[in-house]
C-alpha cells in the first residue's frame, strides 16, 4: 500500500516568514494529494489539494507543488500568521479513495 | 449543508460492552470512511464504503464492524474492545470514488476502560 513520509515533524517560524512542508509518496499510481490542517481538538480540514496532472496550485497565501517523477509534493505558506499554527497533514490516494496520511507537521507561528 | 455529523462526541465503554458510533451526511456523497486517530498521530484509514459497499478494509480486527445502511449513514459497531483501542474515531465523506475533497466529522473520542 501507499506510504507517505512527511518532514519536518515540527516547524517554528516568525510571523510573516514562509513555511515549507515536504512529503514523499511511494505508490506511482497515487494521483490525488490533499493537505489538511488540524487545530487542537478539531477535525482535519482541507486547505488545498492537487492532482497528478498539475504541477502547481496556489490559493492566496498557500501553494502546493508536485513532482511526479521524484514522487514528492510540498506545501508552501507565505506571510504566516499566528492563526496558521496547527498540525498539517499531507495525504496521497489512488482512484479508490484509500487516502493515507503523512505523520504530520506541527507548525508554530510566533507573533 | 456541508456537515458530517458524528454521535456521540464522547464515549466511555467497558471491555465487555457493545456500542455503536454513528455518522451522517446529507451532501449526497457516495464515499464514506472511518479513520482512527491516536494522540499526536495522523488519522489511520480503517474502512472505505463506496456506493454503500465496503471497498476497503485495512485489516481491522473483527471487534470493529462497519455498516452502511444507506447513502447518508455510516455506523461502526464496537464489541469487546481493548484499552489500546481508545482513540478519536473520525468519519469522513467525499463526493464519489474519484478522489475529491473528504469532509471530516468532529469525531467520537472513545475511551475503553
Amino acid at each position: 500500500g501507499e506510504n507517505v513520509e512527511q518532514h519536518p515533524s515540527t516547524l517554528s517560524v516568525q510571523e510573516g516568514d514562509s513555511a515549507v512542508i515536504k512529503c514523499t509518496y511511494s505508490d506511482s499510481a497515487s494521483n490525488y494529494f490533499p493537505w489538511y490542517k488540524q487545530e487542537l481538538g478539531k477535525r482535519p480540514q482541507l486547505i488545498i489539494d492537487i492532482r497528478s496532472n498539475v504541477g502547481e496550485k496556489k490559493d492566496q497565501r498557500i501553494a502546493v507543488t508536485l513532482n511526479k517523477t521524484a514522487k514528492h509534493f510540498s506545501l508552501h505558506i507565505t506571510e504566516t500568521q499566528p492563526e496558521d499554527s496547527a498540525v498539517y497533514f499531507c495525504a496521497a490516494s489512488e482512484e479508490n479513495n484509500d487516502m493515507r496520511f503523512g505523520a504530520g507537521t506541527r507548525l508554530t507561528v510566533k507573533p | 449543508d456541508t456537515e458530517v455529523t458524528q454521535t456521540p462526541k464522547h464515549l466511555v465503554m467497558g471491555m465487555t460492552n457493545k456500542k455503536s458510533l454513528k455518522c451522517e451526511q446529507h451532501m449526497g456523497h457516495r464515499a464514506m470512511y472511518w479513520y482512527k486517530q491516536k494522540a499526536k498521530k495522523p488519522p489511520e484509514l480503517m474502512f472505505v464504503y463506496s456506493y454503500e459497499k465496503l471497498s476497503i478494509n485495512e485489516s481491522v480486527p473483527s471487534r470493529f464492524s462497519p455498516e452502511c445502511p444507506n447513502s447518508s449513514l455510516l455506523n461502526l459497531h464496537l464489541h469487546a474492545l481493548q484499552p489500546e483501542d481508545s482513540a478519536l474515531y473520525l468519519c469522513a465523506s467525499s463526493q464519489n470514488t474519484l478522489n475529491t475533497e473528504a469532509f471530516f466529522g468532529q469525531g467520537t473520542r472513545l475511551t475503553v476502560v
